[in-house]
């Protein structure tokens, strides 16, 4: 089992460009998340989604736009990149609410 | 807004000694966890206590949770070399999707 698998690993971007992030999990799981991971901020959560075809803001969701048109995938946009959004980007799947998260490796993104 | 607060931000041990993190919360919370952060990769969960538990266990780890004072403890015993890494604490907020994470307690275990 790969478990959640994010792509690409890393990337650098000019600002302005746009960008999508993919997250894949093969296990089955409703609810999936994306968060950043600041120096010095621990993570935050960007967007989250519920099941097929949900998604809903977290606490840092400006600058980012989501979709999870299938079950295993979560993609996460960004339409004009702006240095503030340099970061390392994780995503984590749930079975439901309740339960421990998998984590990705995490994709590290610079933006110049 | 941050929900868990990890103290220390840093601890450095001898191999084989115990390592003690805290973590302290604002709201009421369905569940904690714990999650541990090696340099350069993913988070992985260690263990998760819910809201009526006061003590969990898994191997060489003890987490208890205190809802009166809002605060929870991850104690790693018998440490390793191989412990070294980030934990995290993260809140499951009470009615909430959204899991909160602490900002971590670096943890160095020197062999």
């Amino acid at each position: 089992n790969a478990g959640v698998t994010q792509t690409p690993k890393f990337r650098v971007l000019k600002t302005g460009q746009s960008m999508t992030l993919l997250c894949a999990q093969d296990m089955n799981h409703e609810y999936m998340y994306w968060y950043r991971q600041d120096p010095g901020m621990g993570l935050r959560l960007i967007h989250y989604s519920v099941g097929e075809g949900t998604t809903a803001k977290g606490e840092v969701p400006d600058g980012y736009n989501v979709s999870r048109l299938k079950k295993q995938n979560f993609l996460l946009g960004l339409e004009s990149a702006a240095p503030s959004q340099t970061s390392v980007y994780f995503c984590a799947s749930s079975p439901r609410q309740h339960y421990g998260y998998t984590f990705g490796s995490g994709t590290r993104l610079t933006v110049v | 807004s941050q929900q868990g607060e990890e103290d220390p931000q840093a601890l450095s041990i001898q191999e084989g000694e115990n390592a003690t993190m805290n973590c302290s919360y604002k709201t009421s919370i369905n569940n904690l966890q714990w999650y541990r952060q090696n340099s350069g990769r993913g988070l992985v969960h260690l263990i998760l206590i819910r809201s009526n538990e006061r003590e969990k266990h898994s191997g060489r780890l003890r987490v208890t949770l205190d809802t009166s004072k809002k605060s929870s403890s991850l104690l790693i015993t018998a440490s390793r070399a191989a412990d070294t890494a980030s934990y995290f604490c993260a809140a499951l907020e009470a009615g909430s999707y959204q899991l909160t994470f602490g900002k971590g307690t670096k943890l160095s275990v020197i062999p």
